[in-house]
């Protein structure tokens, strides 16, 4: 059994139009977090949400929101896409928001925009 | 501006061999530090992690240094083997267990 499963795989659709990926673990865990790896390779943080409280990364356009079901899933939808929004998105999760815990990734949706 | 850095873009190393993956970071404030495997189309795993108030950690095969005073980390595995061929990243986590990343060291471990 996946443990954290993202969905779709691949996506490939135009500039301007509005997508949503959804990401689910089965572990049980209390926090969620979603990270962009960008054509160099950086993985970076976009959001970490806890318990109904969501972090986010300042330099996140409000063009990408999260949403969360339930504590199982969280779920990144993206509005307006752009060219740079071009990527691999990781969707992740951990015990909790300790510093000592770690963290269990997806295997990414790859993000293409036209 | 990257608060944590791995200058070596790629290592190659024999079977058998030691390798060491190097990592440096720029804030004295980070609390804890980790280590991150990935191979080709997965998400990045855990191999292991140190506290910033030791100076070692050691996992089977995989063992973390910790210089506090010249802010560099370290990853040594011993031996290595081709299975340990894939991306290193080395990361610190901020407020609410966010990682930082490096940029990665692709190793490769010749048969």
């Amino acid at each position: 059994d996946t443990a954290v499963s993202q969905t779709p795989k691949y996506l490939v659709t135009q500039m301007g139009n509005d997508k949503s990926i959804k990401c689910e673990q089965n572990l049980g865990h209390d926090t969620m977090y979603w990270y962009k790896q960008d054509s160099k390779k950086f993985l970076k943080i976009m959001f970490s949400y806890n318990n109904k409280e969501l972090i986010i990364n300042e330099t996140v356009p409000n063009r990408f929101s999260p949403k969360s079901p339930d504590k199982a899933h969280l779920n990144l939808h993206i509005n307006s896409l752009e060219l740079g929004d071009s990527a691999v998105y990781f969707c992740a999760s951990s015990q909790n928001a300790g510093a000592d815990q770690p963290q269990h990734f997806g295997d990414g949706t790859r993000l293409s925009i036209l | 501006d990257q608060q944590v850095k791995q200058n070596s873009p790629s290592l190659s190393v024999q079977e058998g061999r030691i390798s060491i993956l190097n990592c440096d970071y720029t804030n004295s404030m980070f609390d804890y530090f980790l280590w991150y495997k990935k191979y080709p189309a997965e998400g990045p795993t855990f191999l292991i992690s140190i506290s910033s108030i030791k100076d070692k950690n050691e996992d089977g095969r995989f063992t973390v240094f910790l210089n506090k005073s010249a802010k560099h980390l370290s990853l040594h595995i011993v031996p290595s083997q081709p299975g340990d061929s894939a991306v290193y990243f080395c990361a610190t986590n901020n407020a609410g267990n966010m990682l930082t990343f490096g940029g990665g060291t692709r190793l490769m471990v010749k048969p």
